[in-house]
């Protein structure tokens, strides 16, 4: 079976840095995903990690563990414009087929 | 980068209508893929639209009431039939292989329906 976990909601202020995380248990793995999504927008690309370690892309960064089925989202530097929901999506047997989180609601105060 | 388009953006149908979504791509693409993403939950893959042969559906999802069509490289539509309630939720096309990325998957703006 497919299962993608990640926080509901979470919090954190202007300037702070703020980690959100992902466990996955998928059949196979290719790979692991993360998307944006701004309310009533579709979801935008943000990193993907395919070996273990960290991939950073400015004030984004994402980390893998494939031996823990772990993955977190690290960003640094939050803005007001950060606030969104992030989606985990893990890639499965099929390099086509997404397996999606419910995604984790982020609210960045000032 | 490429541009995905929906058409329409945003429908009310009556229970019992059916709806046709457009997705088009302005590059060709190889895969394209239709979610569902019903009120505050996650995206649900339907379908993978395969060009010139019939969808690949996921489990819980049958052809009857979701027909695809995938005429080219850069179109595809997704049908919802026979409409309930139960359909309300937004519909998103995505397409992978864009901006050099491999395997990494696209989406349109979606179209957000609901069904009285």
């Amino acid at each position: 079976g497919q299962n993608i976990d990640q926080p509901t909601e979470m919090t954190a202020t202007e300037g702070a840095i703020v980690q959100i995380n992902c466990t996955y248990q998928t059949s196979g793995f290719n790979g692991l995903f993360w998307y944006q999504q701004h309310a009533g927008e579709a979801p935008t690309f943000l990193s993907y990690n395919v070996l273990d370690g960290l991939e950073e892309k400015g004030r984004f960064s994402s980390f893998l563990s494939r031996s823990k089925g772990y993955s977190y989202l690290l960003l640094k530097e939050l803005q007001m414009k950060d606030s969104a929901s992030y989606l985990c999506a893990s890639m499965g047997d099929n390099f086509n087929k997404f397996y999606f989180g419910s995604g984790t609601k982020l609210n960045v105060k000032p | 980068s490429a541009v995905i388009s929906q058409k329409p953006s945003r429908d009310i149908c009556q229970r019992g209508t059916s709806l046709t979504i457009q997705c088009q791509v302005d590059s060709q693409v190889t895969m394209m893929f239709w979610y569902r993403q019903q009120p505050g939950q996650s995206l649900t893959l339907i379908a993978t639209a395969n060009q010139g042969s019939e969808a690949t559906y996921e489990s819980g999802f049958v052809i009857d009431k979701f027909p695809i069509s995938r005429p080219n490289l850069t179109f595809s539509t997704l049908t919802v039939s026979n409409m309930s309630p139960e359909d309300s939720s937004i519909y998103l096309c995505s397409v992978d292989g864009l901006a050099g990325v491999p395997d990494t998957q696209y989406f349109g703006p979606g179209t957000r329906l609901t069904v009285l």
